[in-house]
């Protein structure tokens, strides 16, 4: 089946820690990635995306994430978070560029300052 | 402000009426999606279409939910005979045809009673 895993539900960090949120995925045939972030109060955001090519991909705000085929993996990252950084986080996949997402649970980042 | 909009914002009803939502997507984007959302989970597609043609339903879709969009531009999500587990945040999206991503609106929290 196919299925989108993040393993950290909570994730709790001091300012300037650096950030990997973990996500795994189950999809046959190509896959398109994203990371999706919504603040408080706030509608969800297109973080970044991968649909080919360089496998390390950067978005905004500083945050990257690395597409690693072998382990099914999308990690998100940033060296250094911010208090502005606190949101839930959500991983997802789609076949076909288009198609419907399959979202993750998401993780919810509290960064204190 | 040129994203997606979503009326109402909040709807309350009781168990057994219907209820209707509007998604006004982005003007150029020409796919427009439904998700729904629980409470600790990550949104859950429901449905998608491309100009006005319906393309995919998911088997979360039961018969008293129906989508549509009429002349391509907006869409409706029509939920007849609520039922208490109808409660949900119902998210709008849309995208081009070359996938740069889907863009969620602010979703319309309904609450049945």
């Amino acid at each position: 089946a196919q299925s989108v895993s993040q393993h950290n539900h909570h994730v709790i960090l001091s300012e300037a820690a650096s950030l990997e949120l973990g996500c795994n995925y189950s999809y046959g045939g190509t896959v398109n990635l994203f990371w999706y972030v919504q603040y408080p109060g706030q509608h969800l955001q297109l973080l970044l995306k991968y649909f080919s090519g360089d496998p390390l991909v950067k978005g905004i705000k500083g945050f990257e994430a690395e597409f690693i085929k072998s382990k099914f993996s999308f990690n998100l990252r940033k060296p250094s978070v911010q208090w502005s950084d606190t949101a839930e986080y959500f991983c997802a996949v789609s076949g076909q560029a288009g198609t419907a997402l399959i979202f993750g649970k998401g993780t919810t980042l509290s960064v204190s300052s | 402000d040129t994203g997606v909009s979503q009326n109402p914002r909040h709807k309350i009803t009781k168990r057994g009426q219907n209820v209707t939502f509007r998604c006004d997507p982005i003007s150029e984007h020409n796919r427009l999606y439904w998700y729904r959302q629980t409470l600790g989970q990550g949104p859950e597609f429901l449905t998608y279409f491309q100009n006005e043609a319906q393309l995919e339903k998911s088997r979360l879709l039961s018969d008293r939910f129906s989508a549509e969009r009429p002349k391509g531009s907006f869409s409706t999500l029509e939920i007849q005979r609520t039922e208490q587990g109808d409660s949900a945040m119902y998210l709008c999206a849309s995208s081009s045809t070359s996938g740069s991503g889907q863009f969620f609106g602010p979703g319309t929290r309904l609450t049945v009673l």
